[in-house]
């Protein structure tokens, strides 16, 4: 059973909705990541935020806003989106930002943009 | 500066023989490696990782991989295939504090 959960599972949305996407974990970690999972591409890491701190934002378009608002929540606020934004959206945790630190990931939300 | 190269997009094995899924690295500094499995409809599941220990890793449901920093590889093995292993499988480095790379996968199909 996972520690990291995301809700929705499933999203289908219009480009012009706004949406959210929720992220919460259980296991005490301090740093917390969007990944984005396209077929046959790499995995794609979008935002990492330590102790609530964004750290990194990979280039990652303005239409996609996340929030931490403590080490447990994170959220990926979307508006506007491209059918190309479709792909299935990964968070993640772990105990900190060391390359060392194994992630652990939800099942993540499955956006459809039509 | 890292990389990571899976070097087989889909392996195919029976039931009951081995599987090798096979990963060549570069790093810059001394790395930290790892293998995630991924069933389908869910994340990303950590089955082992090396962190400059012992070079033979064991991990999760009877999987192993050998760090050789001579070659460069850090493959994933186990002995015999089980149906329950069909997923897709992903080779990870990361040196320092630097953000992980991952490879682009490979997919296991275990035939019975």
């Amino acid at each position: 059973e996972t520690g990291v959960t995301q809700t929705p599972r499933h999203l289908v949305m219009g480009m012009t909705n706004k949406k959210s996407l929720k992220c919460e974990q259980h296991l005490g970690h301090n740093a917390m990541y969007w990944y984005k999972q396209s077929a046959k591409k790499p995995l794609e890491l979008m935002f990492v935020y330590n102790f609530k701190e964004q750290t990194e934002n990979n280039s990652v378009p303005s239409r996609f806003s996340p929030e931490c608002p403590n080490s447990s929540h994170l959220f990926l606020h979307l508006h506007t989106l491209q059918p190309e934004d479709s792909a299935l959206y990964l968070c993640a945790s772990s105990q900190d930002v060391r390359g060392d630190s194994p992630l652990h990931f939800g099942n993540g939300t499955r956006l459809t943009v039509t | 500066a890292q990389s990571v190269t899976q070097l087989d997009s889909h392996v195919s094995v029976s039931e009951g023989t081995p599987v090798l899924l096979r990963c060549n690295y570069s790093s810059s500094y001394s790395p930290s490696l790892f293998w995630y499995v991924q069933h389908p409809n869910k994340g990303l599941q950590l089955l082992l990782k090396y962190t400059s220990a012992a070079t033979l890793v064991k991990g999760i449901n009877g999987f192993e991989a050998e760090f050789k920093k001579s070659e460069t590889s850090f493959h994933l093995t186990k002995p015999s295939a089980h149906m329950s292993d069909a997923a897709e499988y992903f080779c990870v480095v990361s040196g320092g504090y630097s953000t992980l790379t991952f490879g682009k996968g490979t997919m296991l199909l275990v035939s019975p």
